[in-house]
């Protein structure tokens, strides 16, 4: 069964960058045919898709986000990582990783990660 | 753009549940519904608007294409209590509705 785990700060200051990872178990990145997805959560905003990459190196960003969202992978430890730089208060969040079923980005979102609460407060 | 309609319901369990999801443009069918209960992640529950999905409840069901699309849930039980959101596939950026508020009474 495949499981996604998202680790990384809680808190960020304003202007700061925003490192989260997401740790995946039951699937390879390296050999994976999926898409693999960020998507946030806030009160005000609803449901918000960050960007979606695919291991083999495709890589889309919500162009909402102005260039500040960047998304890689690191095959040798199984994760993939998002960087949101510049962060206001606007981006505290409830930030999930999350998979494509078959169809790449195309598909639904099969499987999600539970979820990390990031706050942006100085 | 997807408008989800309403954003509550309240029913009984011997009503129906009806929620809809409109695009601002056709997405053919690639539209999917996911069911979110309060602190746990989004789960899907239909998929390319009335695929069902192993393990979900047949009294879930879904219908539309293009630009309209519907959630329907018959007979509902206390466990549907929850938030559904619906999702677009068809185009980046991939964008959901705004959610619907189901409460069982």
């Amino acid at each position: 069964q495949l499981q996604l785990q998202e680790s990384g700060p809680g808190l960020a200051k304003p202007s700061e960058t925003l490192s989260l990872t997401c740790s995946v178990s039951g699937d390879s990145l390296s050999r994976s045919t999926y898409y693999w997805d960020w998507i946030r959560q806030s009160p005000g905003k609803g449901l918000e898709w960050i960007g979606t990459m695919y291991s083999g190196g495709n890589t889309y960003t919500n162009l909402s986000l102005k260039s500040r969202a960047s998304i890689s992978v690191d095959t040798s430890k199984n994760q993939f990582s998002l960087e949101l730089r510049s962060v206001t208060a606007a981006d505290t969040a409830v930030y999930h990783c999350a998979r494509h079923s078959a169809r790449g980005w195309q598909g639904d979102l099969e499987y999600w990660g539970r979820g990390i609460l990031v706050t942006v407060s100085s | 753009v997807l408008t989800q309609s309403p954003d509550f319901q309240s029913v009984s369990p011997k009503e129906k549940v009806t929620i809809t999801c409109r695009a601002s443009q056709s997405i053919g069918n690639s539209l999917h519904w996911y069911q979110q209960k309060p602190d746990q992640s989004p789960k899907l529950i239909m998929k390319f608007a009335s695929q069902s999905i192993s393990g979900v409840p047949s009294r879930f069901s879904g219908s539309g294409s293009g630009t309209d699309f519907t959630l329907t849930i018959n007979s509902p039980e206390p466990e549907d209590a929850a938030t559904y959101f619906c999702h677009q596939s068809s185009s980046l950026p991939l964008t959901f509705g705004g959610g619907t508020k189901v409460e069982i009474k």
